[in-house]
């Protein structure tokens, strides 16, 4: 069972401006990661928040947690064209001891130029 | 794609027929992971492994296997394949068991 799910489930928006999703998860977490996917290619890590961390950067990325609301917020500041892709984030899977993650569906960001 | 590589890339095959889909790492990380990703439903594990030998069920195992005898390499097996386990096959690997670095990905479908 799917633990994250990520909103909008697709973003369009000018080339500069900021981009925010988010992601909703169901039960408690240590850490929560966001991956993104370009068309036809692997996961690629972004960035890992732990659950004390209530926000993170790691260059035009900011990311935050509530862990009192289980969400998690991507944002992604002077957006460029590259940034085009499916965002997921992932936590750790829960299902009877196995280890693993589980993704949300992904938000699919387009960066208009 | 970090020392990851999976092969077939491209594969179509007739519904019954086994398949075995292989993922090579070069980065000797212990924890290596077999994902599924299908519209709708975003990556779902299938299997993983903890080491040589080692392996455990994902959520969506059943009708998959794998082995893992060496630590470079990790095979998912389909003994008999059904039109349902067309899909893209993502392999990841990790050392730390939070990031995961993950292949380009096996597509694959059966008729």
């Amino acid at each position: 069972s799917q633990q994250g799910e990520e909103d909008p489930q697709a973003l369009s928006i000018q080339e500069g401006e900021n981009a925010t999703m988010n992601c909703s998860y169901k039960t408690s977490i240590n850490n929560l990661q966001w991956y993104r996917q370009n068309s036809g290619r692997g996961l690629v890590h972004l960035i890992l928040i732990r659950s004390n961390e209530r926000e993170k950067h790691s260059g035009r990325l900011r990311v935050t947690l509530d862990t009192s609301k289980k969400s998690s917020s991507l944002l992604i500041t002077a957006s460029r064209a590259a940034d085009t892709a499916s965002y997921f984030c992932a936590t750790k899977y829960s299902g009877g001891g196995a280890d693993g993650l589980t993704f949300g569906k992904g938000t699919h960001l387009i960066i208009q130029p | 794609d970090a020392g990851i590589t999976q092969s077939p890339r491209h594969k179509v095959t007739e519904t019954g027929t086994p398949v075995t889909l292989r993922c090579h790492q070069t980065e000797n990380h212990r924890y290596m992971y077999w994902y599924r990703q299908d519209p709708g439903h975003g990556l779902r594990l299938i299997h993983y492994s903890y080491g040589v030998k080692d392996t455990d069920k994902g959520e969506v195992s059943d009708g998959y296997s794998v082995s893992r005898s060496k630590t470079e390499d990790f095979l998912l097996t389909l003994e008999s394949a059904t039109s349902s386990q067309t899909s893209v096959y993502f392999c990841a690997i990790s050392e730390s068991r939070t990031e995961q670095f993950f292949g380009p990905g096996t597509r694959l479908t059966v008729l």
